[in-house]
């Protein structure tokens, strides 16, 4: 139990475009999912909280003018990356926590490689 | 804001010796310490985690252990193996949030 996928796992775009990640929990709900960024040789650095219909709530640095989450069920967080730039190249990773677990465990996804050409 | 720190940042043991890797965290708030194990590519994987009523948790070769005044935790492997060769990260979490510390690479030399 607790599989979270993600979707896709890698993808490549043109700078100035738009990609949407996806992060489905698949065996349970989650009341939370988290979206992270890891650049190589570097920790995950957590970008945005969302909570299943309510607005996201960002880290200190990341834009959320360009990184928009939207929570839409128990089971289905996106992150779509607006206007990408080569900068924005990394391996973005979700995570969700389920509903009935009493502690903070974290299920993460299989992450997705973006390249920004 | 919170932060985690971890030491050291890389390590490389002899097989069959232990490791050992050290974190601090900042956020009084925190009471779940999980460690990840992570390959090149991959997600994170979960090898050990204690909460915080805890002071010491051991998994075969893995033991963990926390110091809730001094808001310490640790990871020990011992009898390392070759597969054991990975970044490790330690982690602290509240209700709110997991914060990552910067990682440790581990090498096992034969």
């Amino acid at each position: 139990g607790a599989v979270v996928s993600q979707h896709p796992s890698r993808v490549i775009c043109k700078s100035g475009t738009s990609v949407k990640i996806e992060c489905r929990s698949l065996d349970f709900q989650a009341t939370t999912m988290f979206w992270y960024r890891q650049f190589p040789k570097q920790s995950l650095m957590l970008m945005a909280t969302s909570n299943e219909g309510s607005k996201a709530t960002y880290e200190q640095g990341v834009e959320k003018d360009k990184f928009l989450i939207n929570h839409a069920s128990l089971t289905l967080s996106t992150l779509t990356v607006t206007s990408a730039h080569p900068e924005d190249s990394s391996f973005y990773i979700c995570s969700a926590r389920e509903i009935s677990r009493g502690y903070n465990e974290q299920f993460f996804g299989p992450g997705t490689r973006l390249t920004v050409l | 804001g919170e932060n985690v720190e971890q030491h050291p940042s890389t390590l490389s043991v002899q097989e069959g010796d232990s490791a050992v890797i050290k974190c601090t965290y900042s956020d009084s708030a925190s009471n779940y310490f999980p460690w990840y194990k992570q390959e090149l590519g991959k997600r994170p994987q979960l090898i050990i985690d204690i909460r915080s009523n805890v002071g010491e948790k051991k998994d075969q070769r893995i033991a963990v252990t926390l110091n809730k005044t001094a808001k310490h935790f640790s990871l020990h492997i011992t009898e390392t193996q070759p597969e054991d060769s990975a970044v490790y990260f330690c982690a602290a979490s509240s209700a709110s949030k997991i914060i990552f510390g910067s990682g440790t690479r581990l090498s096992i030399r034969p």
